[in-house]
């Protein structure tokens, strides 16, 4: 499994874009990269995948170079309810025999 | 999409105590089914997984066991906790082929 790196914890004030982004340098040909959010004492959530250039739904946006050693996550205009951890996964899509593997993702904590 | 149910909510077992959680699945057949555990501040560490009925694989070693009775019914015991299993307990299904994982509510066991 591509393993990833991700800042521990970021800061941000409300009504700014934030940008977190991850590295997997190796990362396979068939893996897919996907982020979840977690709030305190929840469950994650999906939030979006992608496997090369970008994504974008009505949550965030998902940029992954043409050499996918990285990708960054961006949240447009965050609020105060986006204050969570972050995760970043690196898998292949049918990852059933080789399960998802969580890191100890990103804390952001958005100011008022 | 998926609901996972998980029970109960919060417990609260003294050291040498038994434990049985049980987490069971709604809107998928056939899924792949996890356990994590969370200590406070922390990521999500991968105890069990298994892609059928009977089938488990364990990712660490540790004073406690998962069954998977029915298709959509993960169950996570022990015979006799130790402080160190304090944590919030989550489980997770994913349909094989799919990409994104389900979180249920989650357990949160304090063993005092």
């Amino acid at each position: 499994l591509a393993k990833t790196t991700q800042p521990i914890s970021m800061d941000s004030y409300e009504g700014q874009e934030v940008n977190i982004t991850c590295s997997h340098n190796n990362i396979a040909t068939n893996d897919y990269i996907t982020w979840y959010q977690q709030f305190p004492s929840q469950g994650p959530r999906f939030i979006i995948q992608g496997y090369k250039t970008k994504v974008t739904n009505e949550v965030a946006s998902l940029f992954i170079p043409a050499d996918r050693k990285s990708s960054t996550l961006s949240l447009p205009r965050v609020s105060l309810s986006d204050t969570a951890v972050y995760y970043c996964l690196v898998g292949a899509r049918n990852s059933g025999n080789t399960p998802l593997v969580f890191g100890k993702g990103t804390r952001l904590s958005v100011i008022a | 999409s998926q609901t996972i149910h998980q029970w109960p909510a919060t417990l609260v077992q003294p050291v040498g105590s038994p434990l049985s959680l049980e987490c069971t699945v709604e809107g998928t057949s056939n899924p792949n089914l996890y356990w994590y555990r969370q200590a406070a501040g922390r990521g999500l560490q991968l105890l069990f997984y298994s892609v059928g009925i009977g089938q488990i694989s364990s990712e660490v070693p540790q004073n406690l066991s998962a069954s998977r009775p029915q298709d959509r019914q993960f169950i996570l015991s022990s015979k006799k906790l130790l402080l160190s299993d304090s944590g919030f307990y989550l489980c997770a299904s994913l349909t094989p082929g799919s990409y994104e994982q389900y979180f249920g509510p989650g357990t949160r066991l304090t063993v005092t």
